[in-house]
């Protein structure tokens, strides 16, 4: 079974800054995708920017980019000039890939970040 | 539609009581998937359909719990002799034919009292 591991309940950051949240997971697949998810005080579920695992480079999209290690099963999302916006719970997610379909995400605990004026 | 859409956005019902809770997937998104959010917790996989047929229901906690989805379209989380436990919000999340991005809709919170 695969799990993921957010250890860092909450964290807080002023705005403008720069600020890292970490995520470990646990597979012995090869095939997979990872995701970061964010959810705002509305609770929807926004998509930050995936990766896929047989892709040696890190993705980035606009402010925030994500450093994965493969071997060391470590995938987490920097922050870059951090706005009022961004303040929210941010949920690392796991999902294995199928050939043809796409499969179930499984979610660490969330973490959430406060960016302070 | 524009998105993924779930009603009630909220229901409260008293324990005992069975539930029924929607999901409209986007147009043309052939998967499926539930998934249940307790307070200041991840979500978590309940079940995924693939057109009507469910492909995966092994993160239903127990046999209280059913979904459907007849037309392939249209899905419906049934809840029979709902317990406090039950409490929590309810995801449904879709995606197109083997696309890797699942875009959830607004969820249902459910409190059982």
């Amino acid at each position: 079974a695969q799990t993921v591991t957010q250890s860092q309940p909450e964290m807080s950051v002023q705005e403008a800054e720069t600020v890292t949240l970490s995520c470990t997971y646990d597979t012995s697949e090869n095939n997979y995708y990872l995701f970061w998810y964010k959810q705002p005080p509305s609770r929807q579920m926004i998509l930050v920017i995936r990766q896929e695992a047989y892709k040696q480079q890190n993705a980035t999209e606009n402010r925030f980019s994500v450093n994965f290690q493969k071997a060391a099963k470590s995938f987490s999302l920097k922050i870059s000039d951090s706005q009022l916006g961004d303040t929210a719970m941010y949920f690392c997610a796991f999902m294995l890939r199928y050939q043809g379909g796409s499969e179930k995400l499984v979610f660490g605990k969330g973490m959430k970040l406060t960016v302070n004026p | 539609g524009a998105g993924v859409s779930q009603s009630p956005r909220y229901k409260v019902t008293k324990r005992g009581q069975d539930v029924a809770l929607r999901c409209d997937p986007i147009s043309g998104h052939v998967s499926l998937y539930w998934y249940r959010q307790a307070l200041g917790q991840g979500p978590e996989f309940l079940t995924y359909f693939n057109y009507e047929a469910q492909q995966d229901k092994s993160g239903l906690p127990n046999d209280r719990f059913s979904a459907e989805r007849p037309e392939g379209s249209i899905s419906t989380l049934t809840i029979q002799r709902t317990e406090q436990r039950d409490s929590a919000m309810y995801r449904c999340a879709s995606s197109l034919a083997g696309g890797v991005e699942q875009y959830f809709g607004p969820g249902t919170r459910l409190t059982v009292t």
